[in-house]
């Protein structure tokens, strides 16, 4: 199945500093999501991508569609205490299954 | 608008037992997609209903089984449980758009089940 990579693994940064991270694919995909997850709960939806280049904001979240189609990345400014969690990306292939990737662990200290 | 909720919360089984999870999808949605979630990773597609029949599967054994409701609530039936059948289990949903696509899935907080 589709292979979707994600890096950093997990990022220790200081608050209000700005965080990177993306997602690659060996496919191409329709749509890229953005998730957010904190422990012991389900995934909650932050973006929605559906066209390549396309640049979308959310609040302090910004993420781009990569123009290949296989990558996406999400930007998080201004980071806060609550912005800890587990970041996924998620690709759409155009069928009905969504691939998730491995995941960013962001850690936001004080 | 009421989100998606699944139950119980937790469960433990035994090896070679049978488990029955539910989910109400978010009003509004026809869609229900499960996942499975392994500790430290990320969720695995399982399957998904559209209209009361599977609409898409990943790569999980046929002892996997699933039913939609006319009301778009799903269940998820697992037989014959394994060790490594430990996980958290996500429902989703969605709706279908005009061109058949299934975009935003949105997913509820999930049933954490434990085989012994």
């Amino acid at each position: 199945g589709q292979q979707l990579n994600q890096s950093p693994q997990s990022m220790f940064i200081q608050e209000g500093e700005d965080v990177s991270m993306n997602c690659t694919s060996s496919s191409i995909f329709n749509t890229w999501l953005w998730y957010k997850q904190d422990p012991g709960e389900g995934p909650v939806l932050l973006i929605a991508l559906y066209k390549a280049g396309e640049l979308t904001s959310n609040g302090r979240l910004t993420a781009q569609f990569g123009i290949t189609r296989k990558d996406s990345f999400l930007n998080i400014s201004a980071s806060i205490p609550s912005d800890v969690g587990i970041y996924f990306c998620a690709g759409l292939p155009g069928a009905n299954n969504l691939f998730f990737g491995t995941g960013t662990r962001l850690t936001v200290i004080p | 608008e009421t989100g998606v909720t699944q139950s119980p919360t937790h469960l433990i089984k035994t090896r070679g037992q049978q488990v029955t999870l539910r989910c109400s999808s978010q009003s509004g949605h026809n869609t229900v997609s499960w996942y499975q979630q392994a500790l430290g990773q990320g969720p695995q597609f399982i399957f998904q209903y559209y209209r009361e029949e599977e609409n898409g599967r990943g790569n999980f054994p046929p002892r996997f089984s699933g039913l939609q409701f006319p009301n778009y609530s799903s269940e998820l039936n697992v037989n014959a449980l394994e060790l490594d059948d430990s996980a958290l289990y996500l429902c989703a949903s969605s709706t279908a758009g005009l061109a058949g696509l299934f975009y935003e899935q949105y997913f509820g907080p999930g049933t954490r089940l434990t085989v012994t």
